[in-house]
Parts: C-alpha cells; sequence; structure tokens
C-alpha cells in the first residue's frame, strides 16, 4: 500500500536558519505530492503541490522537487521566519486505485527569534 | 468564502453517549473525508465519500458510521463513545483525489 514518511521532530531553529524536512513516498502508481501546514489550533491548509516527476512547487519561500529516482519530496526554505512555526505535513494522492490522501506523521517546527 | 464548515468546534461526551460531528462544503466537491488526529500523530482516516450516496472505509472506522445524503454534508456519527475517541476530527473535501483538499478547523473531542 502507500505510504508516506516524515523526518522526525520537533525541529527548532533560529530565524534565518535554513530548513529542509524530509519526506519519501512508496506508491503504487504515479502520485501527486504535497506539503500541507497546520498553524496552532487551525486545519490543515495547503503549502504547496507537485504532480509529476521534475515538477518543483513553491509557497512563499518554500520549495519542494518530486524525485521521483528517490521517492522524494523534500520540504525546504531557505531562510525561516518566527511565523514559519507549525506543523508541516507531507502527503500523497495516488492516481491508481486510491480515492484518499496519505499523510506522514507531521513534522512541528519551531522558530525562535 | 465558508469552505468547508465543522460543527461543534469543542464537545465533551461522556462515556457511552451519542453524537453527530457536522460536517458541510460548499464547493461542490464530490470527495470528503473524515480524520482524526491524535496528540503528536498524523492524520488517520476514518470514512471517506466520492459521491453523494457512496461512502467507504478508511484506516479506523470501528466505533464510527457516515452518511452522504446530499453532495454538500457529510456527518460523522458516533454511538457509544468511548475515551480511545478523544481525538481532534477533521473534515475535508476535494474535486478529485490528486486535487487539493480542504480543510475545516476541526473538533476537539473528549470522552470522560
Amino acid at each position: 500500500g502507500n505510504s508516506v514518511t516524515q523526518m522526525e521532530g520537533p525541529v527548532t531553529l533560529s530565524e534565518e536558519a535554513f530548513l529542509t524536512i524530509n519526506c519519501t513516498y512508496t506508491a503504487t502508481g504515479y502520485p501527486s505530492l504535497f506539503w500541507y501546514v497546520q498553524y496552532p489550533g487551525e486545519g490543515l491548509q495547503l503549502l504547496l503541490k507537485a504532480t509529476k516527476a521534475d515538477d518543483k512547487g513553491s509557497n512563499k519561500g518554500f520549495e519542494a522537487t518530486y524525485r521521483k529516482e528517490t521517492t522524494s519530496f523534500h520540504l525546504e526554505k531557505g531562510s525561516v521566519q518566527v511565523s514559519d512555526s507549525a506543523v508541516y505535513f507531507c502527503a500523497l494522492s495516488d492516481e491508481v486505485g486510491n480515492e484518499k490522501l496519505t499523510f506522514g506523521t507531521g513534522t512541528r517546527l519551531t522558530i525562535i527569534p | 468564502n465558508a469552505g468547508v464548515t465543522q460543527t461543534p468546534k469543542f464537545r465533551i461526551l461522556k462515556i457511552g453517549q451519542s453524537m453527530t460531528l457536522q460536517c458541510a462544503q460548499d464547493m461542490n466537491h464530490n470527495y470528503m473525508y473524515w480524520y482524526r488526529q491524535d496528540p503528536g500523530m498524523g492524520l488517520k482516516l476514518i470514512y471517506y465519500s466520492v459521491g453523494a450516496g457512496i461512502t467507504d472505509k478508511g484506516e479506523v472506522p470501528n466505533g464510527y458510521n457516515v452518511s452522504r445524503s446530499t453532495t454538500e454534508d457529510f456527518p460523522l456519527r458516533l454511538e457509544l463513545a468511548a475515551p480511545s475517541q478523544t481525538s481532534v476530527y477533521f473534515c475535508a473535501s476535494s474535486s478529485y483525489r490528486n486535487t487539493e483538499a480542504f480543510f475545516g478547523q476541526g473538533t476537539r473531542l473528549t470522552v470522560v
């Protein structure tokens, strides 16, 4: 079956540091890949997505590249801000026979000034 | 823009009580989902629906029931609440399975 493995958290960084959150996946077909963000007390919001190999999703300074050869979709940001503190979820949606999103366990990110 | 609306936001239930978590979306999405999020954990799919009149079980359906009589509404029913059902419940919808899912703000349920 499908699965998503995310970097264990929590992650604590200083403001303006470089961020990487690792995500790898297992899927039967050719999935679409997503990063969702959950701010305290809120539901999940889509941060970025990529629908095919070598696509790069980007939003709010965050980027992730769909790497089929390594089955990865790592999230990066060059200079984090305190407002980026949240929980980040990697997810996939498989086009083959699967009607749902499969989520990773989430990575809690805290940015300190 | 309402998006996905969940009610209530908070609820405390006693063991053995029943309740319905409401979810409504105004985006004419075919796909709707119920997830639960336990502290420090990811999201686990309880039930999903690919259209009115069609529902199917997810990873953790035991203790829950759903119905989908309209495109807009997807209520989740807890028949006999147990402490293990203490969690935050999220409803979500999407137009198709490979497209963005929109989430409600969640219902925090405590069973005591």
